[in-house]
């Protein structure tokens, strides 16, 4: 069975700084990963996705993300956070070739301090 | 080509009335899922429907049922409305490749139960 853990529910940095949000994913198969926003208010923006291509991915608004088959982790990166990228982040599992179930996991409230 | 479309996107009842919503996937995507989104709860799934069939089914009571028409828009119903039925419906139209699975999410529909 698959599943997705975001190990942060709050995460708060700096404008300028770094953003780090992790995510740690279980699938018996090769998995599908993407990353999602939602601002307040809005729906649900695709970041980025992994599909067995390069493992590391970069999307919008200067966010990547890496996929580590040894650590079961896609963590979602940006190296200079801006007061825009203060929202919610997704973490989402797709298996291939299996039941097509979509996981969502819980989400990471991002907070940009100025 | 348009995005995914949810109507109404704001809905306020009272409880033990029932509701109906929307959801006109994007053009060509034959997938529909349902999600309810709650500061509580985070995201949880509720069902899938392809080809008019559903293929995947959430953890949630019989007062939440849905179907969709041929043309692969999609409808949502909850019967006898409770409290906790408030919440943000988001509608997700899949793309499915040999490689990929990934959603596109509508703005959703705010209900508001009282």
């Amino acid at each position: 069975a698959q599943s997705v853990t975001q190990l942060d529910s709050h995460v708060s940095v700096s404008e300028g700084t770094p953003v780090l949000l992790r995510c740690n994913y279980s699938s018996s198969y090769s998995p599908s990963l993407f990353w999602y926003v939602q601002h307040p208010n809005k729906g649900l923006q695709l970041l980025l996705k992994y599909t067995s291509a390069a493992t590391l991915v970069k999307g919008i608004n200067g966010f990547e993300a890496e996929f580590k088959k040894s650590e079961t982790s896609f963590h979602l990166t940006k190296p200079s956070a801006h007061m825009s990228d203060a929202a919610e982040y997704f973490c989402v599992v797709s298996d291939l070739n299996r039941d097509d179930k979509i996981i969502f996991g819980k989400g990471t409230r991002l907070h940009i301090l100025p | 080509k348009a995005g995914v479309t949810q109507t109404p996107r704001y809905l306020i009842k009272t409880r033990g009335q029932q509701v109906t919503l929307s959801c006109s996937p994007i053009s060509g995507h034959r997938s529909v899922s349902w999600y309810q989104q709650t500061p509580g709860q985070g995201l949880q799934f509720l069902f899938e429907y392809f080809s008019e069939t559903q293929r995947n089914k959430g953890n949630f009571p019989g007062r939440f049922s849905g179907r969709q028409f041929s043309n692969s828009r999609s409808e949502m119903n909850v019967s006898t409305l409770e409290l906790g039925d408030s919440a943000l419906y988001l509608c997700a139209s899949t793309y499915h490749s040999g490689s990929l699975n990934e959603q596109f999410f509508g703005p959703g529909t705010r209900l508001t139960v009282l």
